[in-house]
């Protein structure tokens, strides 16, 4: 089974500047999937970026970008220009390919707080 | 195109009790699933759809029912509510053929058993 560990239950960072959130995954499958998804206090899950594993190269979505290292199974977000609309929880979340539920295996989150 | 619903958006529950949380998606997606968010945990798998009259567990199905008799529909029924149920509950749907198995999620039913 795949598990996803995000080591950082918080993080804060000051607007306009940049913050790394940080993702390992631990799976025996060659291709799959990868996730960010953004919950405000809204509660309303948000899809910020995804990333095939077969791309060598990192997905990039505005102010967001991923940094991928299959070799290592790590799977970070930078967010970059931060504003407070970027304050929420932050999970990341593995999803396999091929025939079968195409379920999404998620860490536990990391709370962002943008300080003004 | 309002994306996937759900209903109620609250609910207090008294022990014993059962009730229904409603899905529905317009995206004419065929897989949906329920979720649900314990509090500074992520979300875990109850059950999933792969299509109309099919479904099948995930990782956390007990004290839960699901049934798929419309591609559009996919309610959650709780039967005999226990305070370990107590949880918010996210439904979500993917067409991952052709668009890839990111989810759509609905706005979450914040469900308390007391």
């Amino acid at each position: 089974a795949q598990t996803v560990t995000q080591s950082q239950p918080e993080m804060s960072v000051q607007e306009a500047e940049t913050v790394t959130l940080s993702c390992t995954y631990d799976t025996s499958e060659n291709n799959y999937y990868l996730f960010w998804y953004k919950q405000p206090p809204s509660r309303q899950m948000i899809l910020v970026i995804r990333q095939e594993a077969y791309k060598q190269q990192n997905a990039t979505e505005n102010r967001f970008s991923v940094n991928f290292q299959k070799a290592a199974k790590s799977f970070s977000l930078k967010i970059s220009d931060s504003q407070l609309g970027d304050t929420a929880m932050y999970f990341c979340a593995f999803g396999e390919t091929g025939a079968g539920s195409y379920q999404l295996t998620f860490g536990k989150g990391t709370k962002l707080s943008v300080i003004p | 195109n309002a994306g996937v619903t759900q209903t109620p958006k609250f609910r207090i529950l008294k022990i014993g009790q059962s009730m229904t949380l409603q899905c529905t998606q317009d995206m004419n997606h065929n897989y949906m699933y329920w979720y649900r968010q314990d509090p500074g945990m992520g979300l875990k798998l109850i059950y999933y759809s792969v299509g109309a009259g099919i479904t099948d567990k995930g990782e956390v199905p007990n004290g839960y029912n699901v049934s798929r008799s419309t591609t559009e529909d996919f309610p959650l029924r709780l039967e005999l509510a226990a305070p370990s149920q107590t949880s918010v509950y996210f439904c979500a749907s993917s067409l991952p053929r052709t668009g890839g198995p990111e989810q759509y999620f609905g706005p979450g039913t914040r469900l308390t058993v007391t």
